[in-house]
């Protein structure tokens, strides 16, 4: 089974700020790598999907990079809506997972 | 609009057994290969299981192979995952999940249905 380890685990950061997520999978996943928003109380919302495909309707702030094991979710100036969990998620191969989730809150 | 719509939750007794189902509407549901995520509460996600598109393959999470089993009934736009020797850490919120495209990315969730396994 693939493992997904994300960090960091938490961030504080105030509106404006740059955030970068990282995530790093346990073998290479050839590009197949989203992440996903959770705010609390609501279901997870794809964000960018093929490691740097943005899902539509989502705002261009959200950036994703990376390759082989190592990926990134960038959120360029993070906005008052933007606090919330983040989790990365492969699906490269059965049985798909998931990154323990970073929680982005507020300074 | 898309709407998936989960059911069949609640509290069961350790060793028990559940049947949830989602009924699918607002997107043509044989296109789209489907699965079941869960969260157990205050905790991250975790898929479960998928389903292609004809539901000729299956596939599942190490926690659960043996004991769950996901199906899906083209004809009447439902999902189903019957869920067997349920355990203390199967108690969760279960999503159903459209696939995004073709891919096994999560596109449309619905709201949830609660398993609770406890004695």
């Amino acid at each position: 089974d693939i493992q997904m380890t994300q960090s960091p685990s938490s961030v504080s950061a105030s509106v404006g700020d740059r955030v970068t997520i990282t995530c790093r999978a346990s073998q290479g996943l050839s590009g197949c790598l989203a992440w996903y928003q959770q705010k609390p109380g609501k279901a997870p919302k794809v964000l960018i999907h093929t490691t740097s495909t943005l899902q539509s309707g989502v705002p261009s702030r959200f950036i994703g990079s990376g390759s082989g094991t190592d990926f990134t979710l960038t959120i360029s100036s993070l906005q008052p809506e933007d606090f919330a969990t983040y989790y990365c998620q492969q699906a490269y191969s059965f049985p798909l997972t998931f990154g323990g989730g970073t929680k982005v809150e507020i300074k | 609009e898309v709407h998936l719509l989960e059911s069949g939750g609640g509290l069961v007794q350790p060793g028990g057994s559940l049947r949830l189902s989602c009924e699918a509407s607002g997107f043509t549901f044989s296109s789209y290969v489907m699965n079941w995520v869960r969260q157990a509460p205050g905790k991250g996600l975790e898929w479960v299981s998928g389903i292609s598109v004809d539901g000729g393959s299956t596939y599942y999470a190490d926690s659960v192979k043996g004991r769950f089993t996901i199906s899906r009934d083209n004809s009447k736009n439902t999902l189903s995952l019957q869920m067997d020797s349920l355990r203390a850490e199967d108690t969760a919120l279960y999503y159903c999940v459209q696939g995004l495209q073709s891919y096994w990315y999560f596109d449309f969730w619905g709201r949830g249905t609660l398993v609770t396994v406890s004695s």
